[in-house]
């Protein structure tokens, strides 16, 4: 049983599409991370917060911790965003990553 | 700020040999990760050092593998004998303290014939 679970996993865009990707988990977490994997790549850190909503550009992430659940919003959809985006959540001692969001957006 | 540098980042051996990965943190980062990413799979922990020290090594195949933080700086990660199931992107990632805002190397890929 995975304690992270993110959807869809896999999704398809076409450019200047509005996109959200969910991420669920089981356990208290003291925070949650938005990781972003470009393919043959290293990962890079998005967002990391414990409530709320933080915007960085066209990227939006929110969390709701009594739902347990944080979405990651792309605006206006660019075929640079391709990538595997990874939920990761803190409950405490550790990280506990996600299975990721493939992402392929099309011109 | 000099990202985590990682090294080699790509490998080809066969099964049975040893192969030896170097990871070195942002400086002034104490915590220094090591994930196993298998393709389609979200990283695995192998190995968590605070400074000089394990503090999580649970997940780490210690008949196999093996790491060490000496100077609680670098870091470098073994495979000895390598296996098939061992093919995978191994990920170095850094922390000011635990947890918090991870930093990720760009990931030794381990091909094993």
């Amino acid at each position: 049983k995975n304690e992270v679970e993110q959807s869809p996993q896999n999704l398809t865009a076409q450019e200047g599409e509005f996109i959200t990707i969910n991420c669920s988990y089981s356990v208290g977490i003291s925070a949650l991370h938005w990781l972003q994997q470009h393919p043959g790549g290293g990962i890079v850190s998005l967002f990391m917060l414990s409530s709320g909503k933080k915007k960085h550009g066209r990227l939006i992430a929110t969390i709701n911790i009594q739902e347990k659940h944080s979405s990651l919003h792309i605006t206006a959809s660019h075929p640079r965003d391709s990538a595997v985006y990874i939920c990761a959540v803190e409950p405490g001692n550790q990280f506990y990553f996600g299975t990721g969001t493939s992402l392929t957006v099309i011109p | 700020e000099a990202g985590v540098a990682q090294s080699p980042r790509y490998k080809i051996i066969e099964k049975r040999q040893s192969v030896a990965f170097w990871c070195n943190p942002i400086s002034g980062h104490a915590t220094l990760y090591w994930y196993q990413q298998i393709l389609g799979q979200g990283p695995k922990l192998l190995i968590q050092f605070q400074n000089n020290g394990v503090v999580d090594d649970s997940q780490l195949p210690k008949d196999r593998f093996s790491a060490e933080r000496l100077k609680g700086v670098d870091s470098t990660l073994k495979i000895q004998p390598a296996k098939l199931e061992d093919s995978a992107v191994y990920l170095c990632a850094s922390s000011i303290w635990v947890l918090g805002e991870l930093f990720f190397g760009e990931g030794s890929r381990l091909t094993v014939l």
